[in-house]
């Protein structure tokens, strides 16, 4: 079942801050979070294992709530390259049937 | 070191003929996964391999198949094609085995239009 992603779209000025949530019905083992650009492959951004930490990617970090089966990654002081549609990944419980959402849309402008 | 690609990257097709794409992993890598992108349907997830065996599958219809060689390159084929099958296809490759739970490398994929 695919997981639902929260908000569908965002906008921002350069600098500002956002999250994007990802959350499924089911129980969780891994959350990935990918970006695209227009026109673009999906670029990896990070992972978050079930019992690991949170992770980090320059300015951008998730935390991964396993009981809640919520993952969220912040933007912190966005720049105009975080342009994107952003993809949360998952895989259930015993790794496997890999569902990505439907994207959340994320425009910074200057 | 030259990044994962996938071949040929536009396709043109009718109704129900059939179709090879090909993706070459990068350089060590043994896992290769492909998935399909469309605007309705999003990025969903087709199957993944690992040293030529077929380790997962999402849900698609047995038209969709897919194999890998001894070399880790990856073809998956697709028959009696539908309008429905228009889509980008994209191959993601993997240095470890457990592809869905590790860093994966996407291609630039291949556009697959379907008259």
């Amino acid at each position: 079942q695919q997981p639902v992603q929260s908000p569908q779209a965002v906008i921002l000025r350069e600098g500002e801050d956002a999250v994007i949530n990802c959350s499924s019905s089911k129980a969780l083992y891994s959350v990935h979070w990918y970006r695209q650009k227009h026109g673009e492959a999906p670029v990896f951004l990070m992972i978050l294992l079930k019992g690991g930490e949170q992770m980090r990617h320059e300015k951008i970090s998730a935390s991964f709530n396993e009981k809640k089966q919520q993952s969220s990654l912040y933007l912190t002081a966005s720049q105009l390259s975080y342009s994107g549609t952003y993809f949360c990944g998952t895989a259930d419980n015993y790794g496997q049937n890999f569902v990505f959402g439907p994207g959340t849309r994320l425009s910074v402008l200057p | 070191k030259a990044g994962v690609t996938q071949t040929p990257r536009y396709l043109i097709k009718t109704r129900g003929q059939q179709v090879t794409l090909s993706c070459s992993p990068i350089s060590g890598h043994r896992s290769v996964s492909w998935y399909q992108q469309t605007p309705g349907q999003g990025l969903q997830f087709l199957f993944e391999y690992f040293s030529e065996t077929q380790r997962n599958k999402g849900n698609f219809p047995g038209r969709f198949s897919g194999r890998q060689f001894s070399n880790s390159r990856s073809e998956m084929n697709v028959s009696t094609l539908e309008l429905g099958d228009s889509a980008l296809y994209l191959c993601a490759s993997s240095l470890v085995w457990d592809t869905l739970n590790n860093e994966q490398f996407f291609g630039p994929g291949t556009r697959l239009t379907v008259l």
